[in-house]
């Protein structure tokens, strides 16, 4: 099946500095991949769509200067979090889609905020 | 309402019992519905994608009723490994449309 490769798995960080998530398809161009944050004991919540070239499409509520979206290339999209606070720590996943509705996940970066 | 919802859970059942899931969505648009199976702390993983006709897979069915906006999920015969928390997840028709997650049902399996 197709893979996605997510790094790092796991951050600690000082608050207020800032931290950079790769998201990468291995095997397949992705034009588009997803960025989702869950919280412990909650559901993944879509945070917003990477599209390659353009601006990343961010969901209601999510703040596009905290969390920078980077689609350089058919292959990586990056997450940065930036001036990160303890609220910010959470589990960021990222997912792609290569030629049918089906996402496939990356492993998951884990995030604390000290 | 939300976009998709599911049974709060959690499922408590002993090993080889049958166990079934339910989960209705809001948009009449949405042309894509899965399963996926998330254990703690992992990322989800697809179980099994979900078609009008019914699917089966091993022990697992999935079934869509798209005039009620309803998915089920069954798990015949329950194993230990099955204990995971299961999303329930719709979306649009290609690779570029968002999926929008359930909130899980959490199972557990008891020996």
């Amino acid at each position: 099946g197709a893979v996605v490769s997510q790094h790092p798995s796991w951050v600690i960080c000082k608050s207020g500095t800032s931290v950079k998530i790769e998201c990468r398809s291995l095997d397949f161009q992705a034009t588009t991949m997803f960025w989702y944050r869950q919280f412990p004991k909650q559901s993944l919540m879509l945070m917003a769509t990477s599209n390659e070239g353009s601006k990343a499409t961010y969901e209601q509520g999510v703040e596009k200067d905290k969390f920078l979206i980077n689609h350089a290339s058919l292959t990586l999209s990056t997450l940065t979090v930036t001036s990160a606070h303890p609220e910010d720590s959470s589990f960021y996943i990222c997912s792609a889609g290569r030629d049918s509705a089906i996402q496939y996940f990356g492993a998951g970066t884990r995030l604390s905020v000290l | 309402r939300k976009e998709v919802e599911q049974d709060p859970g959690p499922f408590n059942v002993p090993e080889g019992a049958t166990v079934a899931f339910n989960c209705t969505y809001s948009n009449s648009a949405s042309q894509s519905f899965f399963w996926y199976r998330q254990d703690c702390r992992k990322e989800p993983k697809l179980l099994m994608s979900v078609y009008s006709s019914g699917n089966e897979d091993g022990r697992f069915t999935a079934q869509l009723n798209r005039a009620s906006q309803y998915i089920s999920l069954l798990i015949r015969d329950s194993k230990l490994s099955d204990s995971a928390t299961y999303l329930c997840v719709v979306g649009g028709g290609s690779s570029a449309s968002k999926i929008i997650f359930g909130s899980g049902t959490r199972l557990s399996i008891r020996p």
